[in-house]
């Protein structure tokens, strides 16, 4: 596609349910990162893929957080036992590289956990 | 811990105004800067990006300096229009770490009015 999708776009779940957000980035993008950005914050990096990996997953808050791209395109944030205070907007971005290129952002899944 | 600060939080002026937003970070080791804009509800749009080697980039009515020694970064909308009214956030990529890992400031929400 011409840019980074992510679906949902939004998203209700209960306390304690499974959820999975998806990523689709920029065709031919090696570099994948998720970021979380609360009501009144600038984002906060969470992971970033080089090609199928995960080069830096420094940024998860728990073990409830987990990310994969098996293919080295599309990603999936996973997110298990949700809590309210995972409610936020999550961001993925996909450059061309891990290197000096410029990061283009999809529109967010804003995730309400009730 | 990279620290980024936009000053000010929020900032109304009227229409045909020119305006500065500032950005500063606490390490002055990056590799680059990068000027977001954010409308609500949406993703983030890139608007200009500068390399660490680099004092400023221009593009359009926008014009963003980079002063790396002081940890100092502005950009200047010239003859500001509602249209320009979005949150308005800079990142910056550190220069170690690998990837294009970003740390944001909270934001300067931007209103212009008529």
């Amino acid at each position: 596609g011409a840019g980074v999708s992510q679906t949902p776009s939004n998203k209700v779940t209960e306390k304690g349910k499974y959820v999975e957000l998806r990523c689709d980035p920029i065709s031919g993008h090696t570099a994948l990162y998720w970021y979380r950005q609360s009501l009144g914050q600038g984002p906060e990096f969470l992971i970033y893929f080089q090609g199928t990996g995960a080069a830096d997953d420094s940024g998860l808050p728990n073990d409830r957080f987990f990310a994969v791209r098996p293919e080295g395109s599309v990603s999936t944030l996973k997110i298990q036992r949700t809590e309210r205070g995972d409610s936020a907007v999550y961001l993925c971005a996909s450059s061309l590289s891990t290197a000096n290129t410029e990061a283009f952002f999809g529109q967010g899944t804003r995730l309400t956990v009730v | 811990k990279q620290e980024v600060t936009q000053i000010p939080a929020a900032l109304s002026v009227p229409e045909g105004e020119n305006l500065v937003l500032n950005c500063s970070f606490t390490d002055s080791a990056i590799y680059n800067l990068q000027w977001f804009r954010q409308d609500p509800g949406k993703g983030l749009t890139s608007l200009l990006l500068i390399q660490s080697s680099q004092r400023e980039q221009t593009s359009g009515r926008l014009n963003a300096s980079l002063d790396k020694s002081s940890g100092r970064s502005t950009l200047y909308i010239a003859a500001s229009q509602p249209g320009d009214s979005a949150t308005y956030l800079c990142a910056v990529r550190p220069v170690t770490g690998g990837g294009n890992k970003l740390t944001f400031g909270t934001g300067t929400q931007l209103k212009v009015e008529l």
